[in-house]
This record gives C-alpha cells, sequence and structure tokens, in this order.
C-alpha cells in the first residue's frame, strides 16, 4: 500500500513569508495523482491544489504551487506570502484503490503576524 | 458545485445510546461516499467506503456492528454509532465521489463532533 509521509509536524512562519510544506510517498505506481487539503479549526477539509504523475509543470493555483519532484517522490506545498488565514492543518494525500485516499500525517501551519 | 452536508454538526449524548450521522452530496451524484474518524491532532483515517445500494466495505480494525453504514441513495449514506462509549468520541467527516477530472477526488462534508458522556 502506498505510503505517505509529512515529516513537518508544525511550521511557524511571519506574514507574508512563503512556506514550503514536505510531502513524501512512496509508491510503485507509473500513472498517479497527489492531492493537498487544507483543514482550518472548523475541522471542514478544503481542496487547495492537485498534480498528476504525468502533468509537465508543476500545479499553481494562485498562492498555492507544488514543487513536484517526481524521481524523488516528494511533492511540496508552497504558499507564498502568507496569511493570517493560512493558519491550519495541512494534509497530503495519496489516491489508492477504489478511489480511497491515504493522508499524511500532516502539518500545522501557524502564521505569525 | 459538488457540496456536501453533514448533520449534525454537533452531538452530545449518553454511553450507551445510539447517534446518527448523515451525509448528503447536494449538486451531485455520489457514485461512492467515504467515512473517516479524526482524533484530535491526528490525520483522517478511512472507516468505510459505500456505494449506493451495497454493503460497506470496512478498513481493518473497524467494527461492522458498532459503525453501521447505510447507502440508501446516490444522494445520501448514513453512519449510525451503535451503543456509543466515551473512547467513540471523535470527529467524523464524510466525503463523496463521482467521476470528477481527477481520480480520487472526493467531496468532504464539514464534519461532525461526537462527544459521548
Amino acid at each position: 500500500a502506498q505510503k505517505i509521509t509529512q515529516t513537518q509536524p508544525g511550521m511557524f512562519v511571519q506574514e507574508k513569508e512563503a512556506v514550503t510544506l514536505d510531502c513524501t510517498y512512496d509508491t510503485s505506481d507509473q500513472s498517479y495523482g497527489l492531492f493537498w487539503y487544507k483543514q482550518p479549526s472548523s475541522g471542514e477539509m478544503i481542496f487547495l491544489i492537485y498534480q498528476g504523475s504525468y502533468d509537465e509543470q508543476n500545479a499553481t493555483e494562485g498562492r498555492y504551487s507544488l514543487n513536484f519532484q517526481k524521481a524523488r517522490k516528494s511533492t511540496n506545498l508552497v504558499i507564498s506570502a502568507s496569511q493570517l488565514g493560512d493558519s491550519a492543518m495541512y494534509f497530503c494525500a495519496y489516491p489508492q484503490g477504489a478511489q480511497k485516499l491515504v493522508f499524511g500525517q500532516g502539518t500545522r501551519l501557524t502564521i505569525n503576524p | 458545485g459538488a457540496v456536501v452536508s453533514q448533520h449534525p454538526s454537533w452531538v452530545i449524548c449518553k454511553s450507551g445510546t445510539s447517534v446518527k450521522i448523515e451525509c448528503r452530496s447536494l449538486d451531485f451524484q455520489a457514485t461512492t461516499m467515504f467515512w473517516y474518524r479524526q482524533f484530535p491532532k491526528q490525520s483522517l483515517m478511512l472507516m468505510a467506503t459505500s456505494n449506493e445500494g451495497s454493503k460497506a466495505t470496512y478498513e481493518q480494525g473497524v467494527e461492522k456492528d458498532k459503525f453501521l453504514i447505510n447507502h440508501a441513495s446516490l444522494t445520501l449514506s448514513t453512519l449510525t454509532v451503535t451503543s456509543a462509549h466515551p473512547e467513540d468520541s471523535s470527529f467524523y467527516i464524510c466525503s463523496a465521489s463521482y467521476g470528477a477530472l481527477h481520480y480520487g477526488t472526493q467531496y468532504f462534508g464539514p464534519g461532525t463532533r461526537l462527544l459521548v458522556l
């Protein structure tokens, strides 16, 4: 089964700075996708961005972008110009059989004013 | 589009009672629905996968007699926690999927916080 690893339990960043959240995965699949979700304190899971393994370019959605390194099996989330509202838990996830999602342990991001 | 609702958002119950949580896809027909459980400061753990009209598939270690899942229609799935005990207190989140662009795309409900006294 695929394994997703987020090695940063917590990150603290000053407002307006950029932050990179790490995610590595272990898979033998040739074609796959990776998701990033944000979970604020309210608990809802908010989809942020998706990267397909055969996408030629790194995915970008507004202030969110991915640094996808296929050979290293990593997909790091970059948040530019961080805002106080970015404080939340962030999860990367890998879809496996029957469209199930396997989630990483998560990273708690705190943006300091 | 692709909105999923959950009801109730909060529930407090006495030990030994049963609690039902509803998950609805509001603007699409969900081929598959998922139920997750999340303890404080931990990740989401998949409990079961359900398809409309068929029995749910439970993950290893999840008691199917305790966590009853019914997926009666393409827009509604319910999770019933039977004879709830304090250790069942947790955050329960459902999600739904259909033939979306990206394989594995799931749309999440807002979650239900269960506290068993």
